[in-house]
This record gives C-alpha cells, sequence and structure tokens, in this order.
C-alpha cells in the first residue's frame, strides 16, 4: 500500500532556530495535511496544501507541496517552546479523492531547549 | 463552535468484553472518519460513514469491528470481544469535505 516517510524521526533543537521536515512518497497525493498532537490530544490541522508547487502559510509555519506531488515539507521559523509536540503529514492519494481517507506519516518528535 | 467531541476519553475493558466509542461531529460536517493510532505510530485509517452510510471500511479489521452513523446521535465505533491488541488511541475526525479533517481528542482504549 501507499507509504508515507516523514523525516527525520525526532529533532532536539534550541528556542529560536528555524526547524524543517518532510515527507515523501513513492506515489503520488492529492493533497497534503500536516497536523500536530500534543501527548494525550488529537492531532490539530496546521497547514492544508491543495496544489503541486503550492506554498502556503500560517504565522511562522511554511509548507509546500512537491512538484512531482511526492513530496511536502514543513518549516517552523523562530522556534519557541510551545512548539514541542509531534508533526505529522498526511496524504490524499488519488484513488482516495471521494472517501477522504487519509494516509499518515510516522511522525517527527520535536523538542525544543528554551 | 465546539470541534469534534469524544468520549469516553479513557476507556478499561478486560478481554472478552465490549468496547463501544462515541464521536459527535462538528456542527455541520457530515463526513465522520475513524482512525486508530498505536504507540509511537502514525494513525491509520478505519472507516468513514455518512449518515446511514458506510462509504469506505477497508481499513477496519472484518471481525469484531462494526461503525455506524444513525441519522439522529453521534457516530460510535464498537468493538466486540476485546483483546489486548485492540488497546490503542482511537480517533474520530469530521470534515464538510473530503480534504480538511478535523480531529476530536481521541479515546485511549486500555484491554487488561
Amino acid at each position: 500500500g501507499q507509504q508515507l516517510n516523514q523525516s527525520p524521526q525526532s529533532m532536539f533543537i534550541q528556542e529560536g532556530e528555524d526547524v524543517s521536515m518532510n515527507c515523501t512518497s513513492s506515489s503520488i497525493f492529492n493533497t497534503w495535511l500536516w497536523y500536530k498532537q500534543d501527548p494525550g490530544e488529537g492531532p490539530v490541522l496546521l497547514i492544508a496544501l491543495y496544489k503541486a508547487g503550492e506554498l502556503t502559510s500560517n504565522g511562522r509555519l511554511t509548507a509546500q507541496f512537491g512538484i512531482t506531488r511526492k513530496d511536502s515539507f514543513l518549516n517552523i521559523s523562530a522556534s519557541i517552546p510551545s512548539d514541542v509536540g509531534i508533526y505529522f503529514c498526511a496524504g490524499l492519494p488519488p484513488g482516495s479523492s471521494n472517501t477522504g481517507k487519509l494516509i499518515f506519516g510516522q511522525g517527527t518528535t520535536l523538542q525544543v531547549k528554551p | 463552535n465546539a470541534g469534534v467531541m469524544q468520549n469516553p476519553r479513557h476507556l478499561v475493558r478486560r478481554r472478552g468484553q465490549e468496547a463501544r466509542l462515541r464521536c459527535s461531529p462538528m456542527k455541520g460536517h457530515s463526513h465522520v472518519y475513524w482512525y486508530r493510532q498505536l504507540p509511537e505510530e502514525g494513525l491509520k485509517f478505519m472507516v468513514y460513514l455518512q449518515k446511514e452510510n458506510i462509504i469506505d471500511e477497508s481499513g477496519m479489521p472484518k471481525e469484531r469491528f462494526s461503525a455506524e452513523f444513525p441519522k439522529e446521535g453521534p457516530s460510535i465505533l464498537r468493538i466486540q470481544q476485546v483483546v489486548r491488541g485492540d488497546s490503542a488511541a482511537y480517533f474520530c475526525a469530521s470534515s464538510l469535505s473530503y480534504n480538511e479533517q478535523f480531529f476530536g481528542p481521541g479515546t485511549r482504549l486500555t484491554v487488561l
């Protein structure tokens, strides 16, 4: 089946640093979504991307839908302690365009040192 | 504007018992999804429902698991005769369209 590979698996950074993480697949996707999950909570939608090449920002977060439709990245600028959490990419493959069956990556765990 | 609500937040069952997980979608959302998350892993799709209809249940185990979204009331994920391997976090999501799904806080199921 289709898989999403997220990297890095974990990151430990200093407050104020920029962060970059990505998600790749051998298959194409029609939609890319980025979520953040805090311990004991559900994923919260951060950014949604719908077109190849699309670059979208949400405050200090920026995400891009790769031109090949097989990858996406998420950048966080000037990290702060509350950015700590697990970041998931999720993709909607072409065959699931009318069912919403999202495929999730394994997650990137971000820790920020004050 | 309430988000997706799930209850209970934590559920403990002994092997062989039944587990019922409830989900109320965001107001106005008619699409409901259930996902399962094992520790240290991403979410795995289980089932997609609209009111009174199961649209895609390709991710749901064939036995012991069922889901419904009745005309009135919340969506229910039902697990019969639970086993230890069913221990996981179960998340419900809802959406207006097929793309942007908004998740609830999840139900953590522990099977003793």
